[in-house]
């Protein structure tokens, strides 16, 4: 496996389930970060984590809680969602913590709120 | 809040066409990037542009950051239905150079 892997690719759920979003990046960068994608919406940066810390955090609502356990895998876990956080969310990592450039993408979770 | 335009919004055109994007802010950038997302894909990064007026050439692509650093365009000449995508921007900003992305340009080049 090379560059980012995320899974799974589709996911879909109801309200009341709870489902982790797995990423996984071979490239011996030290930041990774969550992002999502909706339709006619520019990329929200959801999450960051540098060297394993979390060190952004935009707002979030509680029912996304990420999980970074080592500098090559980072997870998001989902509970009790709504149907309006249905989108693409991609997962990125960049060599350098300190600064967002040059960022490298996963495929994404096209995820499904029903 | 930093926000970065991007226009057209939709574009569909012939191959053989030339076509420009835009990206357009009020705040000034750092560097700028930009990226292509396929369908069913995530963004791969093009190019970085860092200095004031700075050109780059990519096989048929040309970016160009504004002197200013608030604004680059992307020129594609003879476009190919590989060209097809996503075409988005992003600004590094603040003192960690955090991502700002643009509106993106979704680009449909017909055979």
């Amino acid at each position: 496996e090379t560059g980012v892997t995320q899974t799974p690719r589709h996911l879909v759920m109801g309200m009341t389930n709870k489902k982790s979003l797995k990423c996984e990046q071979h490239l011996g960068h030290n930041a990774m970060y969550w992002y999502k994608q909706s339709a006619k919406k520019p990329l929200e940066l959801m999450f960051v984590y540098s060297l394993e810390e979390r060190v952004e955090n935009n707002s979030v609502p509680s029912r996304f809680s990420p999980e970074c356990p080592n500098s090559s895998h980072l997870f998001l876990h989902l509970h009790t969602l709504q149907p309006e956080d249905s989108a693409l969310y991609l997962c990125a990592s960049s060599p350098d913590g300190g600064t967002y450039n040059e960022q490298f993408f996963g495929p994404g979770t096209r995820l499904t709120v029903l | 809040t930093q926000l970065l335009e991007q226009s057209p919004q939709f574009l569909s055109i012939q191959e053989g066409e030339n076509l420009t994007v835009y990206c357009n802010s009020s705040s000034v950038f750092s560097s700028l990037q930009w990226y292509r997302q396929e369908p069913g894909e995530g963004p791969v990064l093009l190019v970085t542009v860092v200095t004031g007026g700075e050109v780059k050439k990519l096989k048929r692509l040309t970016f160009q950051f504004g002197d200013a650093r608030k604004d680059s365009s992307l020129h594609i000449t003879a476009a190919q239905p590989g060209d097809t995508g996503l075409y988005l921007c992003a600004g590094a900003a603040g003192a960690t150079n955090k991502l700002i992305f643009g509106t993106g340009t979704l680009l449909a080049v017909q055979p």
